[in-house]
């Protein structure tokens, strides 16, 4: 596609339950990041995947948080068991590879809500 | 580690006037440094990247910075504000994991432009 798209763009819900989000990457780019940014933070690592394999997750605040990219393109976050302190910017972005001049595109994120 | 700071929250400035936007890096190896954009309601926009060529960086929309060893800073600058500027700021070096790289932020400074 032309950018990184991100849906839902705002999920509100009542903690306790799972959410799911979704990041459509850039089509040629090998490399997808997921970020959490909190209100007047920066984005903060979680997770990144080189096609299907994920290298790194230690960014992954706890094992309610989990990620995949099955098929090397589209990814999903999911979040099991939310709590009040999982309300965040969840972002999306995307490169060609992980090389280290390589430019991340970012998506616009999904703001969540948990009550 | 490899790690950024972002000196002061907030910045404001008249338009027309110099913008300076602060940023310290710690890093074991040759930094990699990174400064993006945020507008409201929109995901981060690379402005520029140093990787090690020039020690200046010209950018997009009249912003440059200056990587300075000495000093471990990578300040970002414009000549002369606009009103289109007012935006969120993060400064970002780069870490290798698993054979990736994945930039690691500050925690944002906001320009705020006054006419």
């Amino acid at each position: 596609g032309a950018g990184v798209s991100q849906s839902p763009r705002y999920k509100v819900t009542k903690r306790g339950q799972d959410v799911t989000l979704r990041c459509d990457p850039i089509s040629s780019h090998a490399t997808l990041y997921w970020y959490q940014q909190a209100l007047g933070q920066g984005p903060e690592f979680l997770t990144y995947f080189n096609y299907e394999a994920q290298p790194d997750k230690s960014g992954l605040p706890s094992d309610r948080f989990s990620a995949e990219r099955p098929e090397g393109s589209i990814s999903t976050l999911t979040i099991q068991r939310t709590e009040q302190r999982d309300s965040a910017m969840y972002r999306c972005a995307s490169s060609l590879s992980g090389a280290s001049a390589d430019t991340q595109y970012f998506g616009p994120g999904t703001r969540l809500t948990v009550l | 580690a490899q790690s950024v700071t972002q000196l002061g929250s907030h910045v404001s400035v008249s338009e027309g006037a110099l913008v300076l936007l602060r940023c310290n890096y710690s890093s074991s190896v040759p930094p990699y440094l990174f400064w993006y954009v945020q507008y409201p309601n929109q995901g981060l926009q690379l402005l520029l990247k140093y990787t090690s060529a020039a020690t200046l960086v010209k950018g997009i929309n009249g912003f440059e910075a200056e990587f300075k060893k000495s000093e471990t800073s990578f300040h970002l600058t414009k000549p002369s504000a606009h009103m289109s500027d007012a935006a969120e700021y993060f400064c970002a070096v780069r870490r290798l994991s698993g054979g990736s790289y994945i930039p690691t932020f500050g925690r944002g400074t906001s320009l705020i432009v006054h006419p």
